[in-house]
C-alpha cells in the first residue's frame, strides 16, 4: 500500500499558485518526500524531492511541516501543460544504507488547470 | 526528454505472438525498472535490475521475461499474453536503487 494519502482531484485556474497537500503521517526519519507527475498516457516526471526543509526547483517549490507529516507541491503559477496526474510518495533515498525500498505510486491527485 | 527511450512506443499483438519491448537509457545509470500501468490504477512495480543482476520481481507472471544484457538496455520479453495484460508498460533507471527514478515515455500495448 501507498504510504501517502492525497486528494483525487483539484482544479487550478490558469496563471494562479496550484497547491496540492499530501498526508504521509507514517513516514519515517530516513524517508525522503518525492513528487512525480504523469501527463496523459506519458512515463512520469521527477519534479522534486525532499528530507525535512522547504525545497525550490525551477518546476516547484515543497513546503514540508515541521513534524513531516505532511507537505505541499506549489506550482507557482499553473499553466495549462500542468495538467496532469501528480503522485506523491515517500521513500528511502540514496545514501540511506538500507535495504532497497519499493517506490510505491498512488492513485495521486489528478489536476485540472482551467483557462 | 528524460535520457530514457523506450521502443515500440505502441504495440498490438494476438495472444500467440512473441514480441520483445526495449528500453535504452543514457543516464549512466546502474538500475533499471519496468512497470505496468493498467488503465486506471496506479504503477504497479515489476522488475528490477541492479549492475544487470535481477533484484526484484514483483509476483510477475512467467508470460513476461525480463532481460538486460548491459547497464544500458533493458529488455521485456513477452509470449502468449491475455488481453488483460493489455497496458501501459513503463521503463525507469536510476543511479542506484535508492536515487530518483527517471521514466520512459512507455509502450502502449494491446493484447488482441
Amino acid at each position: 500500500d501507498a504510504k501517502t494519502t492525497q486528494p483525487p482531484s483539484m482544479d487550478c485556474a490558469e496563471g494562479r499558485a496550484a497547491n496540492l497537500p499530501c498526508n504521509h503521517s507514517t513516514i519515517s526519519g530516513n524517508e525522503y518526500v518525492y513528487w512525480y507527475r504523469q501527463i496523459h498516457s506519458q512515463g512520469p516526471q521527477y519534479i522534486i524531492h525532499g528530507l525535512k526543509n522547504n525545497e525550490t526547483n525551477e518546476m516547484a517549490s515543497l513546503i514540508i511541516t515541521e513534524d513531516r507529516k505532511s507537505s505541499t507541491l506549489i506550482l507557482p503559477h499553473a499553466t495549462l501543460r500542468d495538467t496532469a496526474v501528480y503522485y506523491c510518495i515517500v521513500r528511502v533515498a540514496f545514501g540511506v544504507e538500507t535495504s532497497y525500498d519499493k517506490v510505491i505510486f498512488g492513485p495521486g491527485t489528478s489536476l485540472s488547470v482551467i483557462p | 526528454e528524460t535520457g530514457v527511450t523506450q521502443t515500440p512506443r505502441h504495440l498490438v499483438m494476438g495472444m500467440t505472438n512473441k514480441k520483445s519491448l526495449k528500453c535504452e537509457q543514457h543516464l549512466g545509470h546502474n538500475a533499471m525498472y519496468w512497470y505496468k500501468q493498467s488503465a486506471k490504477k496506479p504503477l504497479e512495480l515489476m522488475f528490477v535490475y541492479n549492475f544487470k543482476e535481477q533484484t526484484e520481481n514483483n509476483s510477475v507472471p512467467s508470460r513476461f521475461s525480463p532481460e538486460c544484457p548491459n547497464s544500458s538496455h533493458l529488455f521485456l520479453h513477452l509470449h502468449t499474453l491475455q488481453p488483460e495484460d493489455s497496458a501501459l508498460y513503463l521503463c525507469a533507471s536510476s543511479q542506484d536503487p535508492r536515487d530518483t527514478q527517471y521514466f520512459g515515455p512507455g509502450t502502449r500495448l494491446t493484447v488482441l
